[in-house]
């Protein structure tokens, strides 16, 4: 069985500090994806990254990086210089390929104050 | 726009009633998704469909049906066998590859209470 574990429900930080978000899974495949997405309030989910288990390189996106460790299991996501816009639920998935469907984890709450 | 549109935004299920959540999508994705949200989770598979026609449960289809008569359609209906209802739901399309995990796009959701 596949298990994705987020274990910090909410994190609190000051505009412009930088945040890491962690990603910890499980998963007896050998060929495996992972995903990072953003839930505004609005509620509707925005896709950030996927990852293939078999491409370890991390992967920067403006004030966005993420750090795919598959020694630890790990799929950490960092934002530098956070800003307020940040603030939201942020979700890590993990699928075992095909067009079945995604292991969510519970989340972390974001909250960004100015 | 391609997207994927959810209907209604918010609605309301009295005891025993049947209802049925709208998802369509013009991304010409064969594979369409139906997740559930609860407050402080994350996100559960109720079914799932890979192509027109066929679908699979997922890992909490009890209390639901779907049907996937046309591509671009994917209806929810969360019956009366439903005992605890009220959730966030939330339809994803995507692409289908072979073995590749294609990211899945997701609609803005239907917020369904109960009476």
């Amino acid at each position: 069985a596949q298990k994705v574990t987020q274990a910090q429900t909410e994190i609190s930080v000051v505009e412009k500090e930088d945040v890491t978000l962690d990603c910890v899974y499980e998963t007896r495949d050998t060929t495996y994806y992972l995903f990072w997405y953003k839930q505004p309030p609005s509620g509707e989910l925005v896709f950030l990254i996927r990852r293939n288990s078999f491409d370890e390189q991390n992967e920067i996106s403006g004030r966005y990086s993420w750090n795919f460790q598959k020694s630890t299991s790990s799929f950490n996501f960092t934002i530098t210089a956070s800003q307020v816009v940040d603030s939201a639920v942020y979700f890590c998935a993990l699928s075992g390929g095909g067009a079945d469907g995604l292991t969510f984890g519970k989340g972390t709450h974001l909250i960004i104050q100015p | 726009d391609g997207g994927i549109t959810q209907s209604p935004k918010y609605l309301f299920r009295k005891e025993g009633q049947n209802v049925t959540l709208s998802c369509e999508q013009n991304l010409n994705h064969d594979a369409m998704y139906w997740y559930r949200q609860d407050p402080g989770q994350g996100l559960r598979l109720i079914y799932y469909s890979q192509i027109v026609n066929d679908f699979q449960k997922g890992d909490i289809a009890e209390g639901y049906s779907v049907s996937r008569e046309k591509k671009e359609s994917f209806p929810l209906t969360v019956t009366s066998a439903q005992k605890n209802p009220t959730a966030f739901y939330l339809c994803a399309s995507s692409t289908t590859q072979g073995i590749w995990a294609e990211t899945q796009y997701f609609g803005p959701g239907t917020r369904l209470l109960v009476l």
